[in-house]
């Protein structure tokens, strides 16, 4: 079976502070990885992809994710939060089937 | 390059009656899905598409749920009858092929109101 959690529903921070949203995954072959970002009204927005190779992978607006096997996690960090990245973040698995995560929603406070 | 259009944006009707939703593709795009998405869920993938072909549509309530990919460019999506649990947001997405390793593009979605 193959299935994706992001355990913390809502996050708050304040601009300027790091951030990392966690992602596990359950999956018995190597997974596809990836985080989208939803803004309200907008469609999903794709921040970045794990395929296979550097552990350590880049995206857009200044995202990275790290994919740890041994943990079935593939974290999403940023170093320093700004306002407009308030919005809804899933991580998502392309196995059998593209499953999304719940999402976690990301407040930035002032 | 034109994103993935969705039509309408918002739709509001009542149980039992049916309705439909559009979606056209990025051109080229052989692969097209189709998801579900409730209010404080990730999206649920309804039926994928490659080409004019189903992929997979084992999570699409047949009984009240229907989609066709005429051409293999546009897709419709239609449900009849409506019932209240089928408000959300239905998301349309397409990739350049069938395969994981490729990047899913998503439109604006169709956020329909069942009362």
């Amino acid at each position: 079976a193959q299935s994706v959690t992001q355990p913390d529903i809502h996050i708050t921070v304040s601009e300027g502070a790091s951030l990392e949203l966690r992602c596990n995954y359950s999956y018995g072959a190597t997974p596809y990885l990836f985080w989208y970002v939803q803004s309200p009204g907008q469609g999903l927005q794709l921040l970045l992809k794990y395929f296979s190779g550097d552990t350590l992978v880049q995206g857009i607006k200044g995202f990275e994710a790290e994919f740890k096997r041994s943990q079935s996690s593939f974290n999403l960090r940023k170093p320093s939060v700004h306002w407009s990245d308030a919005a809804e973040y899933f991580c998502a698995l392309a196995g059998n089937q593209f499953y999304f995560g719940t999402g976690t929603s990301l407040t930035v406070i002032p | 390059e034109a994103g993935v259009a969705q039509s309408p944006r918002y739709k509001i009707i009542e149980k039992r009656q049916s309705v439909a939703f559009w979606c056209n593709p990025i051109s080229g795009h052989a692969t097209l899905y189709w998801y579900q998405q409730i209010l404080g869920q990730g999206p649920k993938l309804l039926i994928q598409f490659q080409n004019n072909g189903v992929v997979d549509d084992s999570q699409l309530p047949k009984d009240r749920f229907s989609a066709e990919r005429l051409k293999g460019v546009d897709s419709t999506l239609k449900i009849q009858p409506a019932k209240l649990e089928d408000s959300a947001v239905y998301l349309c997405a397409s990739s350049l092929i069938a395969s994981g390793s490729y990047e899913q593009y998503f439109g604006p979605g169709t956020r329909l109101t069942v009362t």
